[in-house]
């Protein structure tokens, strides 16, 4: 099946730094990727649409100026978040539907662990 | 507000027995329904996909889905100690491939 891969799978970084997560699909094209945010023991949170080739669509509440979303190639999204502070800790999840083949075929990255200290 | 709901759990099953999972979503526009399951520190994997009312079956899983009372639940049968997971629907409420997430139900399998 379709491979969806993101890196790093976790990261450690000190407060008020940047940290840029990848996601990547491996053997599809995805010109849509969704970001997401899960705290611990809490449900995913949708943060944004990724979009290829134009600008990111965020939910109500995800600042878009801390949240950096990059859709540069149809296998490539990134998120960076920028200035970090320890409550922005959490685990990062991406998803890519692959185009034509309907939404129950939608594939998580392995998602990336964030710890800010 | 486009919602879908589960009861957090947990859900405490005895091994071999039948668990049943349910949620409840909003909006009777809701269109497709999935099971995802989720083991701790990892991310979500698809279980089931349920499209039409009635029942689904994929091996020991089973997906219900009744629009008329907007619910869907999964069973599963011959629980192992494997299947204990937190167990996460969700509904897309158009076509562009978002997905509206339950809070997840936790299920613990005891052997």
């Amino acid at each position: 099946g379709a491979v969806v891969s993101q890196h790093p799978s976790w990261v450690i970084c000190k407060s008020g730094t940047s940290v840029k997560i990848e996601c990547r699909s491996l053997d599809f094209q995805a010109t849509t990727m969704f970001w997401y945010r899960q705290f611990p023991k809490q449900s995913l949170m949708l943060m944004a649409t990724s979009n290829e080739g134009s600008k990111a669509t965020y939910e109500q509440g995800v600042e878009k100026d801390k949240f950096l979303i990059n859709h540069a190639s149809l296998t490539l999204s990134t998120l960076t978040v920028t200035s970090a502070h320890p409550e922005d800790s959490s685990f990062y999840i991406c998803s890519a539907p692959p185009p034509g083949q309907g939404t129950d075929t939608q594939y998580f990255g392995p998602g990336t662990r964030l710890t800010v200290l | 507000q486009k919602e879908v709901e589960q009861n957090s759990g947990p859900l405490s099953v005895p091994e071999g027995a039948i668990a049943s999972l349910n949620c409840t979503y909003s909006d009777r526009g809701s269109q497709s329904f999935f099971w995802y399951r989720q083991y701790s520190g990892k991310s979500p994997e698809l279980i089931m996909s349920i499209y039409s009312n009635g029942d689904k079956e994929d091996g020991r899983f089973t997906a219900q889905l009744n629009k008329a009372s907007q619910y869907v639940s999964l069973l599963i049968r011959d629980s192992q100690p494997s299947d204990s997971a937190t167990y996460l629907c969700a509904a897309t409420f158009d076509s562009n491939y978002q997905l509206i997430w339950g809070a997840g139900t936790k299920l613990i399998i005891k052997p």
